[in-house]
Order: structure tokens, then sequence, then C-alpha cells
């Protein structure tokens, strides 16, 4: 089915390892996103990708970085993982045509448990 | 800036009960609005949007008015299923500048108990 997919769906670090979560979209949009879910906090914009070949800083970027592989994919690197990283992670993508927005689309999560 | 403001949960109701869930926001200009629902173990969906003042938004026999003299976008529905229970999130897409981004309330939980 056509979408978002993320992976890995479930993951356990220990302090201090790294690790890279893996998105990608088949859908030929041109924007991505990164989100982390935490209860009560709802949904917080890591870092966000425009279109091809640029990133941005979102609400809540310390302690990750990005990278806009191609149109298709957009990965979250955590460098050195801390418990405060403990959540649910998605990413998303979206296309504006010109005054067109339908909205974004969803990949499934990934839920990461720093010990 | 833009931002979503939603009534704060959980929201437990009984199977065929009535639903609000209320949702302001502030923008500049002329924003689209979004409800989005998030199953258990699952990511977001697209619930329903509408594009501009007075539009109506429906889809699973949920409803929601786009009323801009109020900024609001409250979700409805008269008689929710235990299928239902899910946190349903509140959205707007801004104009100008970044407005391919959407911005989200904090999510409202809802419970439908048999």
């Amino acid at each position: 089915n056509a979408g978002v997919t993320q992976t890995p769906k479930f993951q356990v670090l220990k302090t201090g390892q790294s690790m890279t979560l893996q998105c990608a979209q088949d859908m030929n949009h041109n924007s991505m996103y990164w989100y982390r879910q935490d209860p009560g906090m709802g949904l917080r914009l890591i870092y966000y990708s425009a279109s091809e070949g640029t990133t941005d800083k979102g609400e809540v970027p310390n302690g990750y970085n990005v990278s806009r592989l191609n149109k298709r994919e957009f990965s979250l690197r955590l460098e050195s993982a801390a418990p405060s990283q403990t959540s649910v992670y998605f990413c998303a993508s979206s296309e504006l045509s010109g005054t067109l927005f339908y909205g974004y689309t969803f990949g499934s999560g990934t839920r990461l448990t720093v010990v | 800036g833009n931002s979503v403001t939603q009534m704060e949960g959980p929201v437990t109701l009984s199977e065929e009960a009535f639903l609000t869930i209320n949702c302001t926001y502030t923008a500049t200009g002329y924003p689209s609005l979004f409800w989005y629902v998030q199953y258990p173990g699952e990511g977001l969906q697209l619930l329903l949007k509408a594009t501009k003042a007075d539009d109506k938004g429906s889809n699973k026999g949920f409803e929601a008015t786009y009323r801009k003299e109020t900024t609001s976008f409250h979700l409805e529905k008269g008689s929710v299923q235990v299928s239902d229970s899910a946190v349903y999130f509140c959205a707007l897409q801004g104009s100008g500048a970044g407005s391919y981004q959407l911005t989200f309330g904090k999510g409202t939980k809802l419970s439908v108990i048999p």
C-alpha cells in the first residue's frame, strides 16, 4: 500500500548508544517531518524538510540530526541516546501544490525506549 | 504565531452518546482546519478537513464546521461506538510562509464504554 513506512517499529537502546530511524514515502511528496509524541505533550516537531536538499529545525531538535537522503527518504539520527528521548516517533509527509494541501500522511511510528 | 487549543481529556462516554470535542485556533489569514484520529498503537489518520469559513467537513459520522467568527472547529458525532475510542487531534494549516506545515493541538483521548 502507498504511504509512509517507518523502521524499526520498536527499539530499546542503552544510554549513550546511537541509532538511525528510517522513513520512506512513495507518494512523491516534497515535504517530510519528524515528530515525537509523549503523554500529555501532544506532537512536537523535531525536524522537517520542506523539499529535497533542505532541512530545518523544529520545536525540539536538540539531541537529533536528520538527513534527507533523496525525495523519498528522511532519516532521524540519535547520536548519543538519553532516557529523555524515550518516546514514540512519527514520520510524516505532505505536498503543497499551488493552493492545494491535503494534510499529512503519517507512518505507524517507532516506539523507542532508552534505558 | 499559529496555535490550536483542544479541550483536555480524557473523555469517557457510553455507547450511543453524543460527542463534542472543542477546538479553537489562533492564526492570521485564512487557515485550513483538520481533525486527525489516532487509534491505539497506530499513527495519525486524517478524519476530516475544511478549507474555508462555514465549510463542514464530515467522515464516518463525524462532523466539524469551520466557524471563523468564533475561531472554532469543534468535532461532533451523534452516536459514538466503542470503535471510536481513540485520540483526536485538531490541526491547522496556516497561510503564507511555511503554509505546508500543520500546527497540532495536544490531542483529546476518547474512551467509549459499552
